[in-house]
């Protein structure tokens, strides 16, 4: 079974420019999340989806950050304008379902670096 | 959220086992206490979860205290691979995971 995909990997941008991860979940996993970690720290949680519907988005910078999970599947996250201090890894994580049971599964992350 | 305590690193050797601490002193009672670990330049991968009573799966044990302000993670025997950041975080389902800096693992050759 194919575990979550984030595409691409490594991205390298100026300040100031746009730039959009994408995410695949788990197949048949109905809740997503976009984290963000920084460098020596553990992720932080910025958006959950479930299904599409965005049910905790209280962490986004929404003065820049957007994001949608169109027909309840794939994710994007997108950075407008990007800033110096946005240089990090985003995280997509999928589950099924929001119980105390279900384990979170997590891509390989992007890694953003903003020159 | 409530809050655990884990050391920042810790150090063991191959094939030896290793018990990472977890200090929980502000659980309630329906906060389950879930680990994660994160291997070098990977998102992070669920290990194991627990209640009250010890688990068992085929990567680790949990032991939880009966109190349960406190926890262990026990790996058996400690393999190259298994060096990693852990992390010991408290969860009640419909919220976000919330990651402290957890513990930097190194295993010894």
């Amino acid at each position: 079974e194919a575990g979550v995909v984030q595409s691409p990997r490594y991205k390298i941008i100026e300040k100031k420019q746009p730039v959009a991860f994408w995410c695949n979940p788990i197949s048949g996993h109905n809740t997503l999340y976009w984290y963000l970690q920084n460098l020596g720290q553990g992720p932080e949680l910025l958006i959950r989806y479930e299904n599409e519907e965005a049910v905790d988005d209280s962490q986004l910078p929404k003065d820049r950050f957007s994001a949608e999970r169109l027909k309840g599947v794939d994710s994007t996250l997108k950075i407008q304008p990007a800033e110096l201090g946005d240089s990090a890894v985003y995280l997509c994580a999928s589950s099924f379902g929001t119980s105390s049971l279900n384990e979170q599964f997590f891509g390989p992350g992007t890694r953003l670096t903003v020159l | 959220d409530a809050k655990t305590t884990q050391p920042n690193s810790m150090e063991s050797n191959e094939e030896e086992p290793v018990h990472l601490p977890c200090n929980h002193s502000t659980i309630s009672g329906t906060d389950y206490i879930h680990w994660y670990r994160q291997l070098p330049s990977q998102g992070p991968e669920y290990v194991i979860h627990g209640l009250t009573s010890n688990v068992n799966n085929r990567m680790a044990s949990l032991a939880i205290a009966e109190d349960r302000k406190s926890s262990t993670l026990i790996l058996h025997r400690a393999t190259l691979r298994d060096a990693a950041v852990y992390y010991c975080i408290l969860f009640q389902g419909a919220q976000k995971l919330v990651f402290g800096q957890g513990t930097r693992l190194t295993i010894n050759p």
